[in-house]
């Protein structure tokens, strides 16, 4: 079983460009959602989305966009990459609403310089 | 909004116990989760409680107190593969699709 599946794992940006971070799964979820985990603050929201044309924005919105044409993708764009978007992010998905836990995939790890 | 509390670092020797402890204060509350992350990969679910008691599953085992805005989560019989982030991660119930808001993690270092 695929999962949930993000590419790429790695990427160097310089400062300035721009980006798409691919999420795909391939489990029927409705429920996926963008996070970046940043040494000492934890997982913190980006985006999220309910279903395939619905989407919102989590706790750090700024200088990313996001769009869910398919229930399957949610990919995540970086506009004008910033040392600060530095980190790793993550792409989760869950089933839908109540104590239904979240597949995670294995990560990206950007660097900005 | 919600505020997450849990320690930074916890050390533990192979075959003991160790509690990790969670508190949050938290304006809608709709369950709680338990995730463990191994340096360099992805969070992995581990447990959920959304009612108050004690939820077992093997070694591990997570306990809830949403009076007191608690949990903990027990790991028992340490190995040296249980070194790892632990993350506690509460549901948010003002909106329907209840987003997750997740504590800074606590690293467990089991020592042999």
């Amino acid at each position: 079983n695929a999962g949930v599946t993000q590419t790429p794992k790695f990427q160097v940006l310089k400062t300035g460009q721009s980006m798409t971070l691919q999420c795909a799964q391939d489990m029927n979820h409705e429920y996926m959602s963008w996070y970046r985990q940043d040494p000492g603050m934890g997982l913190r929201l980006i985006h999220y989305s309910v279903g395939a044309g619905i989407t919102d924005q989590g706790e750090v919105p700024n200088g990313y966009n996001v769009s869910r044409s398919t229930t399957e993708d949610f990919p995540l764009r970086l506009l004008s990459a910033a040392p600060s978007q530095t980190s790793v992010y993550f792409c989760a998905s869950s089933y839908g609403q109540g104590g239904t836990e979240a597949f995670f995939g294995q990560g990206t790890r950007l660097t900005v310089v | 909004g919600q505020n997450i509390d849990q320690p930074t670092e916890m050390t533990a020797t192979e075959g003991a116990i160790v509690q990790i402890n969670c508190t949050y204060q938290t304006s809608g509350f709709n369950g709680l989760f338990w995730y463990q992350q191994h340096a360099g990969e992805a969070p992995t679910f581990l447990s959920y409680n959304v009612l108050d008691g004690l939820e077992e599953k093997g070694r591990f085992s997570s306990f809830l107190s949403r009076s007191k805005g608690y949990s903990y989560l027990l790991l028992k019989e340490l190995q040296m593969k249980d070194s790892a982030s632990y993350l506690c991660a509460v549901r948010d119930s003002t909106d329907s699709w209840g987003k997750l808001q997740f504590g800074a993690g606590t690293q467990v270092v089991v020592t042999p």
